[in-house]
């Protein structure tokens, strides 16, 4: 069965200094593969998304962006954090063709606090 | 633009008793897919139940149950038998064509469901 792993779970960050949340997918290939972020108390926003190696298709303009080096690996970065960059932070996954009923399954989220 | 609406932001709801959580969402695109989602206070999303925009019946999920009104473009989630357990936060969302053969979900701002015992 597929599995999905993001880490770390929570974070505390200063402001100025760089990020790295890292997600894992196994159990399926090529999966498209999802960062959102969730302020506190509001909805998901869809930051980035990718359907390949090194495909990366960015929603929102921000301090953050993400990589994929491997088929099931995505990396969240940010050089510098600024305040605002404070929320829970999702990865997910799908196989191709959401509108045919395959859904997003989400990893555990990672708390992060800029300070 | 494709856009999710959710306009209850908190609910209570007694034991037992059904409960019906409100979602409009707007699109031109004749293709899509609706979905229901639960955050308990852990943080994790759990997928509850799917609809397909071409789907002639409305979907079931055991105690779940989506009513898909397309005219009105509504969808609709309806509880039935409502436990403690089921206290969270509960997101519409819909997905849209994306790059290649990908597809997106966007999210409505959610409602905090709260079962009184």
């Amino acid at each position: 069965s597929q599995t999905i792993h993001q880490w770390p779970a929570t974070l505390v960050q200063p402001v100025g200094s760089p990020l790295s949340l890292e997600c894992t997918v196994e159990g399926t290939s090529n999966p498209n593969l999802y960062w959102y972020r969730q302020a506190a108390g509001r909805g998901l926003q869809l930051l980035f998304y990718s359907v390949g190696i090194g495909q990366i298709s960015s929603e929102v303009p921000q301090n953050l962006s993400a990589s994929r080096p491997q088929d099931r690996q995505f990396i969240l970065s940010s050089k510098k954090l600024l305040l605002s960059d404070s929320g829970f932070y999702l990865c997910a996954w799908s196989v191709l063709g959401l509108a045919s009923g395959n859904t997003i399954y989400f990893g555990e989220g990672s708390w992060l606090t800029v300070v | 633009a494709q856009k999710i609406t959710q306009t209850q932001p908190g609910m209570f709801v007694q034991e037992k008793e059904a409960v019906t959580l409100d979602c409009t969402y707007d699109t031109s695109d004749p293709s899509y897919g609706l979905f229901w989602y639960k955050q308990p206070s852990s943080g994790e999303m759990i997928f509850l139940i799917y609809q397909g925009s071409y789907d002639q019946q409305n979907a079931t999920e055991g105690r779940y149950s989506l009513n898909f009104q397309k005219a009105r473009k509504s969808a609709n989630l309806v509880i039935s038998a409502s436990q403690l357990g089921d206290s969270a936060m509960y997101f519409c969302a819909m997905s849209r064509p994306g790059y290649s053969s990908a597809s997106k979900i966007i999210f409505g701002s959610g409602t905090r469901l709260s079962i009184r015992p």
